[in-house]
């Protein structure tokens, strides 16, 4: 157990819908990163918050955003959802910045 | 893009070590080596990193070379639980923002 909690564990939604996905960071761990990774493809950054203040963005859509909320916990939302975001979608946190991350279980979502 | 270059794939005989390299050979000096492995879709794991001297924790050693243009990792007696992907990424301690994975070697051990 890495102690980064990811729910849903799971996820099915329609084309076109939001979704939320959120992330508990272990205790005082400040970085919150996110990663996707599609089916047999490699691990995709998203995005890097610390503290609340992004730091850091990567391949991410613009139908794709996340925040960082005061108690560090993260979400990230996905809306316009398209068949192609199906995803293993992780999330990594780490107590500054360029220390070791620990990586969370992820959420598998999937878009019919 | 990645800064580390890695085999696609190895073999290992269970119970034998298993030696992973990697190449990093633009690596700067405030640069730390990290290893992770990601076991068939779960999360990345961590497994141990360094800056210039070998490193052993209760899962790997880490062998760095002198000029630390390449390293090694070693899974001492491997097992059939250690079959993943394992990355190899190098990274600024206190600085770099991302984490950036390549492709990583995929370790098969065999039976």
């Amino acid at each position: 157990d890495s102690g980064v909690t990811q729910t849903p564990k799971h996820l099915i939604t329609a084309t076109g819908q939001r979704v939320t996905l959120r992330c508990s960071p272990r205790s005082g761990d400040l970085s919150v990163y996110w990663y996707q990774q599609s089916l047999d493809q490699g691990l995709q950054f998203l995005i890097h918050y610390y503290n609340g203040e992004e730091r850091a963005k990567g391949n991410i859509l613009e139908r794709f955003s996340a925040q960082q909320f005061p108690d560090l916990h993260s979400e990230l939302n996905l809306s316009s959802l398209e068949l192609g975001d199906s995803a293993l979608y992780f999330c990594a946190s780490s107590v500054g910045v360029g220390s070791r991350a620990f990586f969370g279980q992820g959420t598998r979502l999937t878009v019919v | 893009d990645a800064k580390t270059t890695q085999p696609p794939s190895m073999d290992c005989a269970e119970g034998r070590a298993a030696n992973l390299p990697c190449n990093h050979s633009t690596i700067s000096g405030n640069e730390y080596v990290y290893w992770y492995r990601q076991i068939h879709s779960q999360g990345p794991q961590y497994i141990i990193h360094g800056l210039k001297n070998n490193e052993t924790n209760e899962m790997a050693s880490l062998i760095i070379t002198e000029d630390r243009k390449s390293s090694t990792l070693i899974l001492p007696h491997a097992t059939l639980r250690d079959t993943a992907v394992y990355y190899c990424i190098v990274r600024a301690f206190y600085r770099d923002d991302k984490i950036i994975f390549g492709k990583g070697t995929r370790l098969h051990i065999l039976p």
